[in-house]
């Protein structure tokens, strides 16, 4: 199978710090990660997609200066946000793209995030 | 633009009874359907999708879903669930096979009684 692992899995933060959220793929290579967001009762949105060794590509109305990502290796991508405040208590996922004749998404387990 | 609609938010089936989970979408191009489960406490888990050719998809755990052009849908079935299915489910969408992000719909929440 296809692992990918997210650390933290929770987190509480007070308002105004930032908080790295890891992503790593355990068992495959991944140039391509996505990153995407999860309110209450809704669905997932795409925030983001990250591409090792270059630079994000963010979804309108995404800010791409508070929401940081970094794709430093083909395992691992990060995603920071940057002075959070409530509005930002979410969950997190991430999905690493396997490739080969089909390529396929593999998410992982999520992180909550909660601003105080 | 792309955009998933999954009408029924929950749906109570019981055991050994088929259950159909609706999924219609929308878009200006060519799409790639897929149906994603998430247990509880887990990450989604891919249970298919529809790339191309055969528009009846067969999955994992005894799940198919049939790819309807014309009716833009991508409706899920299961002739007999069992307990172990219950889960939220996640029909997406997207343009450029699994390369691309993906837009999801709201899930739908399958509840199977005993």
């Amino acid at each position: 199978g296809a692992v990918v692992s997210q650390h933290p899995s929770r987190v509480i933060c007070k308002s105004g710090t930032s908080v790295k959220i890891e992503c790593r793929s355990l068992d495959f290579q991944a140039t391509t990660m996505f990153w995407y967001r999860q309110f209450p009762k809704q669905s997932l949105m795409l925030m983001a997609t990250s591409n090792e060794g270059s630079k994000a590509t963010y979804e309108q109305g995404v800010e791409k200066d508070k929401f940081l990502i970094n794709h430093a290796s083909l395992t691992l991508s990060t995603l920071t946000v940057t002075s959070a405040h409530p509005e930002d208590s979410s969950f997190y996922i991430c999905s690493a793209l396997r490739g080969g004749s089909q390529e396929t998404q593999y998410f992982g387990p999520g992180t909550r995030l909660l601003v105080l | 633009a792309q955009s998933v609609t999954q009408l029924d938010s929950q749906v109570p089936v019981f055991e050994e009874a088929p259950v159909e989970l609706r999924c219609n979408y929308s878009s200006s191009v060519s799409v790639y359907l897929f149906w994603y489960v998430q247990y509880p406490n887990q990450g989604l888990q891919l249970l298919l999708k529809y790339l191309s050719g055969s528009t009846l998809v067969k999955g994992i755990n005894g799940f198919e879903a049939e790819f309807n052009k014309s009716q833009t849908s991508f409706h899920l079935r299961k002739p007999s669930v069992h307990i172990s299915d219950t889960a939220e489910y996640f029909c997406a969408v997207s343009s450029g096979g699994g390369a691309d992000g993906l837009t999801f719909g709201k899930g739908t929440h399958l509840i199977i009684q005993p």
